[in-house]
């Protein structure tokens, strides 16, 4: 089956740092990959959707400046958060999709900024 | 606009026991479904999907669901509970444009001896 894989599964980085979060579909080649964030306890949050090769869609709300997304080839998206705050301490998933109205989850990346 | 539903934030059931999670969307066009579950810290797992065809669904670790129209609903059925079935549920609409999913609230499922 398809799978998606994203680096690293835990990161801890100091307040006003950057951090970068990879997401690779494995097996299959993505055309879009989208961006989630969850809270404790919470529900998935769209956060953006990316083609390859174009700028990504942020839903409304998601600060795209502080969320810089890239999505360099069919197989690779990333996450940068920059700046990071406390409040941007989450559990980010991102999920790729290989054109058959069927999305496959990453394993998740837990943030925590100090 | 397209939303789903999850009436239930958690239930508790008997090992052994039957489970039905339930799951209503609004969706105007016919609605990709799919039922997740999500075990602490860890990613989503797919359980099931319905694209179109019969529709009750057989998925994985003897989860079935059954799409109603009629009702608007997709509720997930288990016979008989293990405890390793403990863990969150998410019911999400795959639209057929754009391919974005639309998450419910999810369900806490606890199961106790």
């Amino acid at each position: 089956g398809a799978v998606v894989s994203q680096h690293p599964s835990r990161v801890i980085c100091k307040s006003g740092t950057s951090v970068k979060i990879e997401c690779r579909s494995l097996d299959f080649q993505a055309t879009t990959m989208f961006w989630y964030r969850q809270f404790p306890k919470q529900s998935l949050m769209l956060m953006a959707t990316s083609n390859e090769g174009s700028k990504a869609t942020y839903e409304q709300g998601v600060e795209k400046d502080k969320f810089l997304i890239n999505h360099a080839s069919l197989t690779l998206s990333t996450l940068t958060v920059t700046s990071a705050h406390p409040e941007d301490s989450s559990f980010y998933i991102c999920s790729a999709d290989d054109s058959t109205y069927e999305q496959y989850f990453g394993p998740g990346t837990r943030l925590t900024v100090t | 606009a397209q939303s789903v539903t999850q009436p239930d934030i958690h239930i508790t059931v008997s090992e052994g026991a039957s489970l039905e999670l339930r799951c209503n969307y609004s969706y105007g066009a016919t609605p990709y479904l799919f039922w997740y579950v999500q075990s602490p810290g860890q990613g989503l797992q797919l359980l099931l999907k319905y694209f179109s065809g019969d529709t009750l669904v057989q998925g994985i670790k003897g989860f079935e669901a059954e799409f109603k129209r009629s009702q608007s609903s997709f509720n997930l059925r288990k016979p008989s509970v293990h405890w390793s079935d403990a863990a969150e549920y998410f019911c999400a609409v795959g639209a057929n444009t754009g391919n974005q999913f639309y998450f419910g609230t999810g369900t806490s499922l606890t199961v106790i001896p």
